[in-house]
């Protein structure tokens, strides 16, 4: 069965630090996958998507990128870490050109930027 | 182009009411329809989805949602709360030309013993 982890599960970091968040799918093969964020009482942001190794998508100007260096692999980062930039980052995967499964999504990443 | 609106920003109703969720939708063809569960620090959950058939589908926990082509709606509904529905909602679309699903700003439930 597929599986989708994501880690860490929450993270506290001091403005002006890098950012790392990994996300992996096991399971399946050449998934879609996405980052989203999710601001304190707000709905869900697309930052980023990708439909295959090294093809990433931004969907909105800020200051974090992604990378897919791996079929199932997704890392969001940041050289330097604002406080805007704190939130509830989720990763979810999708079957490639079968967006009507939906997707499924990771169990998220409270980062909270001080 | 694609969008959802979730009209209702936060619900509250006694455990073991009904309960009907507003979703409603903007898309030219026929959308893939999707309703999500998030409970407080988690990720999100499939509850149900719509891409063709009948109208009226089931989905886990005991939720059901019925697409409404006329209305551009998406409601999703359950007939008794339990205590453990506490969450919030999220309503979806999506499109056969793109990967992406546009989500609803979400709908906040709160219930009551």
């Amino acid at each position: 069965s597929q599986t989708i982890h994501q880690w860490p599960a929450t993270l506290v970091q001091p403005v002006g630090s890098p950012l790392s968040l990994e996300c992996t799918v096991e399971g399946t093969s050449n998934p879609n996958l996405y980052w989203y964020r999710q601001a304190a009482g707000r709905g869900l942001q697309l930052l980023f998507y990708s439909v295959g190794i090294g093809q990433i998508s931004s969907e909105v100007p800020q200051n974090l990128s992604a990378s897919r260096p791996q079929d199932r692999q997704f890392i969001l980062s940041s050289k330097k870490l604002l406080l805007s930039d704190s939130g509830f980052y989720l990763c979810a995967w999708s079957v490639l050109g079968q967006t009507f499964y939906g997707y499924t999504f990771g169990s998220g990443t409270r980062l909270t930027v001080v | 182009a694609q969008s959802v609106t979730q009209p209702d920003i936060h619900i509250t109703v006694s455990e073991g009411a009904s309960l009907e969720l507003r979703c409603n939708y903007s898309y030219g063809a026929t959308p893939y329809l999707f309703w999500y569960v998030q409970s407080p620090g988690q990720g999100l959950q499939l509850l149900l989805k719509y891409f063709s058939g009948d109208t009226l589908v089931q989905g886990i926990k005991g939720f059901e949602a019925e697409f409404k082509r006329s209305q551009s709606s998406f409601n999703l509904r359950k007939p008794s709360v339990h205590w453990s529905d506490a969450a919030e909602y999220f309503c979806a679309v999506g499109a056969s030309n793109t990967d992406k699903l546009i989500f609803g700003t979400g709908t906040r439930l709160q219930v009551f013993p």
